[in-house]
């Protein structure tokens, strides 16, 4: 059974940056058939794409948060990362990795989530 | 970029039929799949349907999708509803430079 899991600092200072790993397991990330995502939700919300990378590299991220985003991939470690830099409160949000059908763009499989406060 | 509109919130007894309304504001929403979540408090999403009207396993034949070229719009309908049908919902496409977007997502209350 695949499953995500995401790692990171809790608590981050308004304009530092913040840093997510994304471990999967179960299945292997260099698959041609999926992309790996990140969304967030900010409390009480609704979710947001941020953006999505492929085994290869290429990635896809949301145009409003292009200018601050950055995802990468290890293939050898099964894992992929989020930096978001010059952050402020309202990057206050529950951050979700996920993976993506390449087909149809199914989110089929999601980490649990994990809350991220921006606050010095 | 395309934005993907929910009503806010519906409500229905237990037993009725619920239909969750999703219109994209430009581009047509036939041109790429439309997928369905359900959000309970808490929780992770998880796909209810997916391809603008496929059921993963697992998921009860009462959620079921369309489109809906004529008002652009996808919609998801639960029908014989359940308490445990109380959730958000929200509906999620993409576009061609394969940006996704969700939906702002609808709170269905069951009375």
């Amino acid at each position: 059974q695949l499953q995500l899991q995401e790692s990171g600092p809790g608590l981050v200072k308004p304009s530092e940056t913040l840093s997510l790993t994304c471990t999967v397991s179960g299945g292997s990330i260099s698959s041609s058939s999926y992309y790996w995502g990140w969304i967030r939700q900010p409390p009480g919300k609704g979710l947001e794409w941020i953006g999505s990378i492929y085994y290869s590299g290429s990635t896809y991220y949301n145009p409003s948060l292009k200018s601050r985003v950055t995802i990468s991939v290890d293939t050898s470690k099964n894992q992929f990362s989020l930096k978001l830099s010059s952050v402020t409160a309202a990057d206050t949000a529950v951050y979700y990795c996920a993976r993506l059908k390449v087909a149809a763009h199914n989110f089929d499989y999601w980490g649990q989530g994990t809350l991220v406060t921006v606050s010095s | 970029n395309f934005m993907l509109t929910q009503p806010h919130s519906v409500s229905e007894s237990p037993g009725k039929t619920v239909t969750i309304s999703c219109t994209r504001s430009s581009g047509s929403i036939a041109s790429n799949y439309v997928q369905w979540y359900q959000q309970r408090p808490g929780s992770s999403p998880t796909t209810v349907i997916y391809e603008d009207n496929q059921r993963p396993s697992g998921v009860p034949d009462r959620f079921s999708g369309s489109i809906d070229s004529s008002s652009n719009s996808a919609s998801l309908t639960i029908s014989g509803l359940k308490t445990e049908d109380e959730a958000d919902y929200y509906c999620q496409s993409y576009d061609s430079s394969n940006h996704d977007v969700f939906g702002t997502g609808t709170k269905v209350t069951v009375l």
